[in-house]
């Protein structure tokens, strides 16, 4: 592993499943993110982590819950996927919260709700 | 409310000078970056400005006025490969990143 890895690339998921994205980094990174981006739009923050144990809400929470349980891992659960989550989903991390020297940014997971 | 305003997309010649503007209005300001993002990839770190005035990094350079709200990302010498989406994102008060909805730069031979 080098730098960010994310799992799986792409999935087509049934409306109403529960879905959990994976999200794992080698770089001891202390900050964690998780952003979706749609067609048009800007990158949107979900949740992010500033340290292991904690975890924060972003932009567009709703339908979405994160863990972080230890530095390296920052899982992405969808309870009840619904179309609307149709997205590609990008993890990043940053040396710590508010780093200027740029986040790190995995190669991200299309996730198609039908 | 907060908004990163940049054009939607812009087209250049290889071997030429662009420019690509972003304006903003957020709440608080640490700093404005900007990002590459070629087509199905993940975006990639530019550059950072957080004081006003231009920072020069190899053949990209990136502006910044905190009075006028306002950045440009400068690409000289343009290669095909610069072909991608451009990213603006602000810092905002809470140090969390506000982004615009990207450039896409479309470099014609």
């Amino acid at each position: 592993i080098a730098g960010i890895t994310q799992a799986p690339t792409s999935q087509i998921l049934a409306a109403g499943r529960r879905m959990t994205l994976r999200c794992t980094q080698d770089m001891r990174h202390n900050a964690m993110y998780w952003y979706r981006q749609d067609l048009g739009l800007g990158l949107r923050l979900i949740h992010y982590s500033n340290t292991a144990g904690t975890t924060g809400k972003g932009e567009v929470p709703d339908g979405y819950s994160v863990s972080r349980a230890n530095t390296d891992d920052f899982p992405l659960t969808l309870a009840s996927a619904v179309p609307s989550q149709t997205s590609v989903y990008f993890c990043a991390s940053s040396l710590q919260g508010g780093e200027t020297n740029g986040y790190t940014f995995g190669s991200g997971t299309r996730l198609t709700v039908v | 409310g907060q908004n990163i305003d940049q054009p939607t997309e812009m087209t250049a010649t290889e071997g030429a000078i662009v420019q690509i503007n972003c304006t903003y209005q957020t709440s608080g300001f640490n700093g404005l970056f900007w990002y590459q993002q070629h087509a199905g990839e993940a975006p990639t770190f530019l550059s950072y400005n957080v004081l006003d005035g231009l920072e020069e990094k190899g053949r990209f350079s990136s502006f910044l006025s905190r009075s006028k709200g306002y950045s440009y990302l400068l690409l000289k010498e343009l290669q095909m490969k610069d072909s991608a989406s451009y990213l603006c994102a602000v810092m905002d008060s809470n140090y969390q990143l506000i982004w615009g909805a990207g450039t896409k730069l479309i470099i014609k031979p």
